[in-house]
């Protein structure tokens, strides 16, 4: 299986912080890559697929970015309703496997 | 607008099958793939299984042998089912549809959380 690595595990941050997120891949996944947000008590959203596309209707201040093996998730302009825990996906290969989640704070 | 709306039994006794249903409104089940994750707060997110557009299934080599994923086009669902089930199968489990290859996961169910004990 394809082992994703986040980091970091947890961050505090304030409204406004520019945040980062990264994923590591184990294997190269070609840009097979999706960022989720999931917030307590609900389904994980889709923000981006193929490593930079961001779906229909998500803000632009997230940021998606990465090639190979090494990706990483932007928050521009941190947001009140940003706080949540974020968490990549490989879909190069199957299993299709999930990173251990970044739980954003404030 | 896509809905993915899933149901089934949330306590079962070790052993017992675990069997899941998930409606599809909004989108044909001859078009997109079909997944089911689960979620533990040990182990995060797992992904289980998929079933393509035309039927061909792809599993989780970690649950291959107690997993199946169907689809019933007449009923617009697909369903999930775990046989032998212990209690490392306590989970919330998500019923989700991938557009095509390139495009991943793009819309979840509500979940249904399913405890074994």
């Amino acid at each position: 299986d394809i082992q994703m690595t986040q980091s970091p595990s947890s961050l505090s941050a304030s409204v406004g912080d520019r945040v980062t997120i990264t994923c590591r891949a184990s294997h190269g996944i070609n840009n097979y890559l999706a960022w989720f947000q999931q917030k307590p008590g609900e389904a994980p959203k889709s923000l981006i697929y193929l490593a930079s596309s961001l779906r229909s209707g998500v803000p632009s201040r997230f940021r998606g970015s990465g090639s190979g093996t090494d990706f990483s998730l932007t928050i521009s302009s941190l947001q009140p309703e940003d706080f949540a825990t974020y968490y990549c996906q490989q879909y190069s290969t199957y299993p299709h496997t999930f990173g251990g989640g970044t739980k954003v704070e404030i | 607008q896509v809905q993915l709306q899933q149901w089934g039994a949330g306590l079962l006794k070790p052993s017992e099958t675990l069997s899941l249903t998930c409606a599809v409104s909004g989108g044909s089940l001859s078009v997109y793939y079909w997944t089911w994750i689960r979620q533990t707060p040990g182990k995060g997110l797992e992904w289980i299984g998929e079933i393509t557009q035309t039927g061909v299934t792809n599993y989780n080599p970690s649950l291959k042998s107690r997993v199946t994923i169907l689809v019933d086009r007449s009923r617009d669902e697909f369903s999930l089912r775990l046989t032998s089930t212990t209690a490392a199968d306590t989970a919330v489990y998500y019923c989700a549809r991938r557009h095509n290859p390139t495009r991943g996961l793009e819309y979840w169910g509500q979940g249904t959380p399913v405890s074994v004990s």
